[in-house]
This record gives C-alpha cells, sequence and structure tokens, in this order.
C-alpha cells in the first residue's frame, strides 16, 4: 500500500510570490491535515480536510489556504510569500477524523523563501 | 497552555541498551489518543505507536512499547535494543477533543544511539 506522496519535496521560492504544495493520502483515507514545523515554533497545525470540507483551521493568517478533492487529494496554497514562511510542511493522512485515529505524515514539502 | 511536555533536549543511549523517552500531557478531556513519531534527519515524521485514552493495556510495536500511566498523565516511549537507526528526533503528540481532533506535538527530545 501506498504511503502519503507529497510533492514537490523542495521549493525555493522569492519573497511576494505564492505557492501551492500536493500530498495525496494512502489509499482509502478521507482526512488529510497539514502542519508546518519551523525550528522556532516546532509544529503547528494548519487546517484538517475530511470529504473535501475544512473541519478544523489553526491559527494562521488567511494567506494559508488549502483544499481537497473529491479523490482525498489535497493542495495548499500560500500567497504574499513572506521570509517567515520558510519551513517543512507535513501532510498527515488519516481514515477518518477523530481523536483515536492514527495519522501518518508524508516526507514533507520544504519550502524555502528568499 | 502547554500541553504536552518533552522534559529532555537530548538523550545518548548505547547500542543494544533500552531507553526511555519521557512525555507527560495535560488535559481534562477524558477521550483523547497519545503518539509517538521519529523524525530522521531527512524530516519525514515517522508513525511508531498509539495509545488510546481508555485501552486497559499499554500498546507495543515490535521494539517500541508506550509505557501509559494515566492518573500520572504520562506516555513515555521506550525502546528496546537500540540500534545505530535509531538516533532522530522523536516526538510526543496528543489528539483531543477540545483541540479539535488535531495533533498537539512536544518539543521533541534527539536521541543519539552510540557504537
Amino acid at each position: 500500500k501506498a504511503g502519503v506522496t507529497q510533492t514537490p519535496r523542495y521549493l525555493i521560492k522569492t519573497r511576494g510570490q505564492q505557492v501551492t504544495l500536493s500530498c495525496s493520502p494512502i489509499s482509502g483515507h478521507r482526512s488529510v491535515s497539514w502542519y508546518q514545523q519551523t525550528p522556532g515554533q516546532g509544529l503547528q497545525f494548519l487546517f484538517e480536510y475530511f470529504s473535501e470540507t475544512q473541519r478544523n483551521k489553526g491559527n494562521f493568517p488567511g494567506r494559508f489556504s488549502g483544499r481537497q478533492f473529491s479523490n482525498s487529494r489535497s493542495e495548499m496554497n500560500v500567497s504574499t510569500l513572506e521570509l517567515g514562511d520558510s519551513a517543512l510542511y507535513l501532510c498527515a493522512s488519516s481514515p477518518r477524523t477523530g481523536v483515536f485515529t492514527e495519522a501518518f505524515f508524508g516526507q514533507g514539502t520544504r519550502l524555502t523563501v528568499v | 497552555a502547554q500541553k504536552i511536555t518533552q522534559t529532555q533536549p537530548g538523550m545518548f543511549v548505547q547500542e543494544k541498551e533500552a531507553v526511555t523517552l519521557d512525555c507527560t500531557y495535560d488535559t481534562s478531556d477524558p477521550s483523547y489518543g497519545l503518539f509517538w513519531y521519529k523524525q530522521p534527519s531527512s524530516g519525514e515524521m515517522i508513525f511508531l505507536i498509539y495509545q488510546g485514552s481508555y485501552d486497559q493495556q499499554n500498546a507495543t510495536e515490535g521494539r517500541y512499547s508506550l509505557n501509559f500511566q494515566k492518573a500520572r498523565k504520562s506516555a513515555n516511549l521506550v525502546i528496546s535494543a537500540s540500534q545505530l537507526g535509531d538516533s532522530a528526533m522523536y516526538f510526543c503528540a496528543m489528539r483531543y477533543m477540545e483541540y479539535g481532533n488535531k495533533l498537539v506535538f512536544g518539543a521533541g527530545t534527539i536521541l543519539r544511539v552510540k557504537s
């Protein structure tokens, strides 16, 4: 069974640009969550999608947005990039939503904003 | 308020020995899930083990076991027979309804296995 696939693995963008990251969850999984990891802030929750609906959103500005498609694949978009958006972005796949549900992560997309 | 606390920033262990990584949590929610992840330098977050708050027995997965002490609100990870490949960052995480079921992570513990 294929794991969680995130593309691209690495990105370098210029301040002010926008970027789209992609996540394909494990087959059959309907929940996709996104997390940002930085050395200073650690791992922070961005948002969760389940059956194409955003179920939960973290404390990030509106420049961060996402969506989920009918095949459960998810995209995350960051507009007007800032230097502080440089981070490892991790996508997590779960079969369902809820506290008793395991989450499996992809390899991440490492975004560098210059 | 800090919900997940990992008090050991770094740990060393001799190859083939067992090591315990500490994790305490704080929630008044009776329903929650506890997780441990391993993150090598490549960045991938690897799922290791899960324990539900109503599970009576400690979870085990191969060389990993979770020492769940509900009254003390601790969920320590025990790695038996350490291997060089176990060198990585380890994160304890929790899901609970008060936080909308999202994963809340601790600061992590860097484990170094010595040969």
